[in-house]
Formats: structure tokens, C-alpha cells, sequence
């Protein structure tokens, strides 16, 4: 059955630094998100992207963050510099259609600022 | 702007006995309603999803929920619990031509032996 995969698990990083997290959502999918979820709390939408463009952001996703789609399969989230406050899990996930549909998760990026 | 409320962070049943999750909504424009489920140190998975037609939505794992538009609702139900039930539930919204999902601040089960 067709998943989306997130890299890495776990990351830890300096304050500071530049971090990139990758998914490749599922195949056939145009509709790619990002979310994050801070230790025991709720799930936060970052972004969305479609037809190679950002559809919606939130306001946490401020110029340190950016979105990319490289090459047709990978969907990145960039954190320019990371701050202490963007520990937190980051979850992909893809959809075939827009804001009606099921949304895929993947497993999660770990991101652990120090 | 649209939002969901989960009432209730932690809900605890006995094995066999009715859960409900409650999930209030807010929504200028008729909504989807989807209803998530996180087993520890996993994504999040599809339970089921109201989109439009019948109130009473069925979903995997014996789950359901009713759309109830005059209560703004869309609570989560299993008439009877099982331990591999335990996990986070989260409630969400979303609506025809928006591009983003809304979830809740979601509700912990924990299923008692």
C-alpha cells in the first residue's frame, strides 16, 4: 500500500542552523501539506502546496520557513534558522484532492533544537 | 475562520463500554468533518469523514459519528471499547475549495482492563 515517507526520524540541531526535512508523499497525490505537532500538543498546520505553489499558510510559517517540490517526488520544509521554539514533530502528508478529501500522513520528522 | 473544540484532553472507559469523543465545530461555509486517529509514535490516520448525503458516518473500527448541523457536532462513537482502542483522536475540519485541513487540540483515550 502506497505511504508517505519522512527523513529523517529524529533530528538534532544548534539554534542557528539551517535544517531540511523531506517526505515523499504518495505518488498519484497533487495536494502536499505540512504540519507540526509540539510535544502534547495539537496538531498545527503550516502549509499547504499545490500545482507547484503554496495554496495556504498559516502564520507560523513565516519567512524562516520555506517549501519546495525539487524534482516531481520529494516535497521539503526548510527551516532557515531554527529557534529553540521549533522543537516539534513534523508530519507530511499528501492528498488527492483538496480540503474535501483524506489526508496521508507519514511518520514524522523528530526535530530537536538545542 | 474555521475551528474545531474537542471537549475533554483525557477520556477513560472500561473495556466493553461506550466511548464518545466530542467534537464542536465552527464554520461559515458547510463543512467537512474527518475524524483522526494517532497510535503512539505514528502519523495520523483517516477514521472516517463527513462530506455531504447521510449524517451518520461510519468508519473503520466499529467507530461512527453524526453530523448534527443544529449543534454545530460531530461526535465520535463505539459502543464498545477494546484495548487496542487506546490512543489520540483528533477531530478536524475543512471546506469545499479551501486548501487546508483544521484539527483539534484532540482527546487522549485510554481503554481500562
Amino acid at each position: 500500500e502506497p505511504e508517505v515517507t519522512q527523513t529523517p526520524s529524529h533530528q538534532v540541531t544548534q539554534m542557528g542552523q539551517e535544517v531540511i526535512l523531506r517526505c515523499v508523499p504518495i505518488s498519484n497525490h497533487l495536494y502536499f501539506y505540512w504540519y507540526r505537532q509540539i510535544l502534547g500538543q495539537k496538531v498545527e498546520f503550516l502549509v499547504s502546496f499545490y500545482n507547484n505553489e503554496i495554496s495556504e499558510k498559516s502564520e507560523i510559517f513565516d519567512d524562516q520557513f520555506s517549501v519546495e517540490r525539487p524534482d516531481g517526488s520529494n516535497f521539503t520544509l526548510k527551516i532557515r534558522s531554527t529557534k529553540l521554539e521549533d522543537s516539534a514533530m513534523y508530519f507530511c502528508a499528501s492528498g488527492r484532492q483538496g480540503g474535501t478529501g483524506e489526508l496521508f500522513f507519514g511518520e514524522g520528522s523528530r526535530l530537536t533544537v538545542l | 475562520a474555521q475551528s474545531v473544540t474537542q471537549l475533554g484532553s483525557h477520556v477513560s472507559v472500561s473495556e466493553g463500554a461506550l466511548v464518545l469523543l466530542r467534537c464542536n465545530y465552527s464554520s461559515s461555509v458547510p463543512p467537512y468533518l474527518f475524524w483522526y486517529v494517532q497510535y503512539p509514535n505514528q502519523g495520523l490516520q483517516l477514521l472516517l469523514k463527513y462530506t455531504t448525503g447521510a449524517t451518520l458516518v461510519k468508519g473503520i473500527n466499529g467507530f461512527e459519528a453524526e453530523f448534527k448541523k443544529s449543534e454545530t457536532s460531530f461526535h465520535l462513537t463505539k459502543p464498545s471499547a477494546h484495548m487496542s482502542d487506546a490512543a489520540e483522536y483528533f477531530c478536524a475540519v475543512s471546506n469545499t475549495g479551501g486548501f487546508k485541513t483544521i484539527f483539534g487540540a484532540g482527546t487522549r483515550l485510554f481503554v481500562k482492563a
